[in-house]
């Protein structure tokens, strides 16, 4: 079955600039988790969403927000771009939310870069 | 609060040697899930494998083993008769459920290998 997929693949932004990636989880899935990804700050949990609501939340500031629609695809957005958010996001998705033992699927990530 | 270490940043070898990943986790939950995703240049990560606390067995799959040590929290990665397709970037994680009733996935900073041809 398809995997989970992310666009766009790569982007470039200017600073100031606000952007949206999105994110189609695996079929059946019905959890969508977001991580950064730097080379200093490795990967970072942004948020998670299971049934369009936002189950937890990292230690990120407000410029980063997303959701999740009802066929649980989902979207996070960056606003007010700063040279720091270059990195690569994330999105991974699993069958169910709060289960520690469901194995997490990674997309290829969006790679973005802010000048 | 839980931690997972990995201590090599990278490493490098030549083909065919055999290689260990380390992963070194802590917590004080009984029950939690131990994972191991490879990561190519392309920047996806790949699960290669799920372990709970309650199964200690070693596993293998091809070139890949694993052996899971509660006593000293390790849960190690070894890559026999390397070849140049394992390089990739190797993350360890652990999950658990939170008081919250959250689950919590934490992430070693990875291990960086480089096998050459």
């Amino acid at each position: 079955k398809a995997g989970v997929t992310q666009t766009p693949r790569y982007l470039i932004k200017t600073r100031g600039q606000q952007v949206t990636l999105s994110c189609s989880p695996i079929s059946g899935h019905r959890s969508v988790s977001w991580y950064q990804q730097t080379p200093g700050q490795g990967l970072q949990f942004l948020f998670e969403y299971f049934s369009e609501t936002q189950r937890n939340k990292g230690n990120f500031p407000g410029r980063f927000s997303g959701r999740q629609f009802s066929n649980s695809r989902s979207e996070m957005n960056v606003s007010t771009l700063e040279l720091g958010d270059s990195a690569l996001y994330l999105c991974a998705s699993s069958l169910d939310q709060g289960m520690p033992g469901n194995t997490i699927y990674f997309g290829e990530g969006s790679w973005l870069t802010v000048v | 609060a839980q931690k997972v270490t990995q201590a090599q940043t990278e490493i490098s070898v030549v083909e065919k040697e055999d290689v260990t990943l380390d992963c070194v986790y802590e917590t004080r939950d009984t029950t939690y899930y131990l994972f191991w995703y490879k990561q190519p240049p392309s920047g996806e990560l790949v699960f290669l494998i799920r372990r709970n606390s309650f199964d200690e067995q070693n596993e293998i799959s091809g070139r890949y083993s694993w052996n899971f040590q509660k006593s000293t929290s390790s849960f190690n990665f070894t890559i026999t008769a390397s070849q140049v397709v394992d390089s990739a970037v190797y993350f360890c994680a652990l999950s658990l459920l939170e008081d919250t009733g959250r689950r919590a996935l934490t992430f070693g900073s990875g291990t960086r290998l480089q096998v050459q041809p």
